[in-house]
C-alpha cells in the first residue's frame, strides 16, 4: 500500500533550538496535516494544508506543503519542555478522478525530547 | 463537551473470544474511522465511514469488522481475536464525509489478546 516515509525517527534538543521534520511519499497527496500525541492520549490535529506551497503557521509551528505534491515539512521554533511527544504527519492519497480517497495514510512518527 | 468515546479503555482476552470496541462521537460527524497503533508502525487505518451505512477498507482490515447503523456509533468487532490484534485502538471522526478536515480522536482502547 502507499506509505509515507517520515525522518527523522527521533529526536534529542535542547530548550530553545528550533526543529524540522519531514515527510515524503512516492505518490500524489491532495491534503497533509500534521499531529501531535502526548503520551497515554490520542493523536491532536496542529496543521492541516490543502494546496500545493501552502505555508501555514501555527503559533511556533510552520508547516509547509511541498510543490510536487510528495512532501510536507513542520518546523517547530524555539522548542519548549512542552512539545515533547510524537509527531505524525498524515496524508489522503490522490483518487484516479482527482479528489481525495477516504482513507488517511500516517508517518511512523518523529518522538521529540526537550532537554530544558 | 465535543467528544469521541470509545470503551473500553482497556481489555484483556483470550484468543477466538469475540469482542466489541465501542465508538462514539456528539458532534454530528458524518466521517469516522478506526486506527490501530503498533510501536516502530505508527498509525494504521483499519476502517473507515463516510456517512451512514457506508463503510470502506481502510490499509489493516483484515480480521476486523464495522458497523455504521447510526451517525454517532462506529463499533469495532473483531470476530475471532488472535494475539497478533493486540495493539493501541484509536477511533477519530471529523464533520466532513471526506476525512480532510480537523479527525478528532478517542482516548484509546489498550488491547491485550492472549
Amino acid at each position: 500500500g502507499q506509505q509515507l516515509n517520515q525522518s527523522p525517527q527521533s529526536m534529542f534538543i535542547q530548550e530553545g533550538e528550533d526543529v524540522s521534520m519531514n515527510c515524503t511519499s512516492s505518490s500524489i497527496f491532495n491534503t497533509w496535516l500534521w499531529y501531535k500525541q502526548d503520551p497515554g492520549e490520542g493523536p491532536v490535529l496542529l496543521i492541516a494544508l490543502y494546496k500545493a506551497g501552502e505555508l501555514t503557521s501555527n503559533g511556533r509551528l510552520t508547516a509547509q506543503f511541498g510543490i510536487t505534491r510528495k512532501d510536507s515539512f513542520l518546523n517547530i521554533s524555539a522548542s519548549i519542555p512542552s512539545d515533547v511527544g510524537i509527531y505524525f504527519c498524515a496524508g489522503q492519497p490522490l483518487t484516479n478522478y482527482g479528489g481525495s480517497q477516504g482513507n488517511l495514510i500516517f508517518g511512523k512518527g518523529t518522538k521529540l525530547s526537550v532537554k530544558p | 463537551e465535543a467528544q469521541v468515546t470509545q470503551n473500553p479503555r482497556y481489555l484483556i482476552t483470550v484468543t477466538g473470544k469475540k469482542l466489541t470496541v465501542t465508538c462514539s462521537q456528539n458532534m454530528n460527524h458524518e466521517y469516522m474511522s478506526w486506527y490501530r497503533q503498533d510501536p516502530g508502525l505508527g498509525l494504521r487505518q483499519i476502517y473507515y465511514s463516510m456517512n451512514v451505512e457506508v463503510t470502506d477498507k481502510g490499509d489493516v482490515p483484515e480480521g476486523y469488522k464495522v458497523s455504521r447503523k447510526e451517525k454517532r456509533n462506529f463499533p469495532l468487532i473483531l470476530e475471532s481475536p488472535s494475539p497478533n490484534q493486540t495493539s493501541l485502538y484509536f477511533c477519530a471522526s471529523s464533520l466532513l464525509g471526506n476525512g480532510a478536515d480537523t479527525q478528532y480522536f478517542g482516548p484509546g482502547t489498550r488491547l491485550t489478546v492472549l
